[in-house]
């Protein structure tokens, strides 16, 4: 089945710990984005790679890193977390730019 | 950098009843737009897509949405509501490069029977 997974789905940490949300899509896309969706701001796009080695920053990258080694992986790192980086976050990928994405079913992340 | 301004962040419909959700971007012409939707506890699926081919996008489940470059808007419609289509949807537009995305605040659709 074609599909975006998420791992965790649900996160709950602390401040300043370092964790990791994997993103892995098995249609061979090029492009893939990270998102992180909050009450009353729809989503913002945190970073995107066009391709492999090829990232960007998207509307709201602070805090945030990401890497792209492998075509069909993603990962969203939070070096630090704050919780102000407490949001339900949404992996997505499509064949190319401009193309509609597929999105994953959302990692929801608490920082106390 | 575009933006996008979904007006209504709650629209109430009777069963039936015809669908509009409201979009309009800002600034210069953007070469893709999307209405997506969600659903409860789900992630975003794709109702429609615009790629200037034509200005009258039909999508899933009897959805349409209408380019208006001189509105800068991109309307969804549907002739008559259906109770599955209570969901949260989302209009997004690219930037000039297609790989940037800006989302609306999206609209929440109840359908009352």
């Amino acid at each position: 089945e074609a599909q975006v997974t998420q791992n965790p789905r649900y996160l709950i940490t602390v401040t300043g710990k370092k964790l990791t949300v994997t993103c892995s899509q098995n249609m061979n896309h090029e492009y893939m984005s990270w998102y992180r969706q909050d009450p009353g701001l729809g989503l913002r796009q945190i970073y995107y790679s066009m391709n492999v080695e090829v990232t960007d920053k998207g509307d709201v990258p602070e805090g945030y890193k990401v890497s792209r080694k492998e075509k069909r992986n993603f990962p969203l790192i939070l070096e630090s977390p704050s919780p102000n980086q407490t949001s339900l976050y949404f992996c997505a990928s499509s064949p190319a730019m401009g193309y509609e994405q597929y999105f994953g079913p959302g990692t929801r992340l608490t920082v106390t | 950098a575009q933006s996008v301004t979904q007006l209504g962040s709650h629209v109430s419909v009777s069963e039936g009843a015809l669908v509009l959700l409201r979009c309009n971007y800002s600034s210069s012409v953007p070469p893709y737009l999307f209405w997506y939707v969600q659903y409860p506890n789900q992630g975003l699926q794709l109702l429609l897509k615009y790629t200037s081919a034509a200005t009258l996008v039909k999508g899933i489940n009897d959805f349409e949405a209408e380019f208006k470059k001189s509105e800068t808007s991109f309307h969804l419609t549907k002739p008559s509501a259906h109770m599955s289509d209570a969901a949260e949807y989302f209009c997004a537009v690219s930037d000039l490069t297609g790989n940037q995305f800006y989302f609306g605040t999206g609209t929440s659709l109840t359908v009352i029977p």
